[in-house]
């Protein structure tokens, strides 16, 4: 099925780094989603994105709808040790709300170093 | 609010059996989505329900059910069990608002097919 190319698979940083990641398709997507998921729970939404260009933060998260609508960029500014994880991104290609079906990246695994 | 719950959170059954897992929502979300996570395929969508229908469904085998309740609760079954079918099972509820949806995941049922 369809999939998103998520890079990269894993980073190893010190803290108080930024970190970047993204996901890129070859098929237009409507909405980009950015997860975070710890061991032994499920993914936690972290950013919304709604429109092509939009650019959004919550916190020291910052995350871009590409312009195309084929790609996303996350940013995370100063890590610290809890943003260990691992960072998913996930698309729907749906609008309208007639239906909802995420694709998701393979995800990111994040390593903070204190 | 109380999150997405999911149980059991683990499991272990043998070939052959079946199972059946089950979700429940957040408090007015009408939308419920299923997905398999494991570390070779990542996150994969089995089936989305909303209203007691499914609106959606992914690219599994007919072994995989699900049904929804009219208070949004969920169950997805998996019938004749193969090695392969452990993984994590993932539950999100979703709630569509402002022309978009917002999607949350509960915890996972751990399943461990032996």
């Amino acid at each position: 099925g369809q999939q998103l190319n998520q890079s990269p698979q894993s980073m190893f940083i010190q803290e108080g780094e930024d970190v970047s990641m993204n996901c890129t398709s070859s098929s237009i997507f409507n909405t980009w989603l950015w997860y975070k998921q710890d061991p032994g729970e499920g993914p936690v939404l972290l950013i919304a994105l709604y429109k092509a260009g939009e650019l959004t933060s919550n916190g020291r998260l910052t995350a871009q709808f590409g312009i195309t609508r084929k790609d996303s960029f996350l940013n995370i500014s100063a890590s610290i040790p809890s943003d260990v994880g691992i960072y998913f991104c996930a698309g729907d290609r749906n609008s309208g709300g007639s239906n909802y079906k995420l694709t998701f990246g393979k995800g990111t695994l994040l390593t903070v170093n204190p | 609010k109380a999150g997405v719950t999911q149980t059991p959170r683990y499991l272990i059954k043998t070939r052959g059996q079946q199972v059946t897992l089950s979700c429940s929502p957040i408090s007015g979300h009408r939308s419920v989505s299923w997905y398999q996570q494991t570390p070779g395929q990542g996150l994969q969508f089995l089936f989305e329900y909303f209203s007691e229908t499914q609106r959606n469904k992914g690219n599994f085998p007919g072994r995989f059910s699900g049904r929804q309740f009219s208070n949004s609760r969920s169950e997805m079954n998996v019938s004749t069990l193969e090695l392969g079918d452990s993984a994590l099972y993932l539950c999100a509820s979703s709630l569509f608002r402002e022309g978009h949806y917002e999607q949350y995941f509960g915890p996972g049922t751990r399943l461990t097919v032996t």
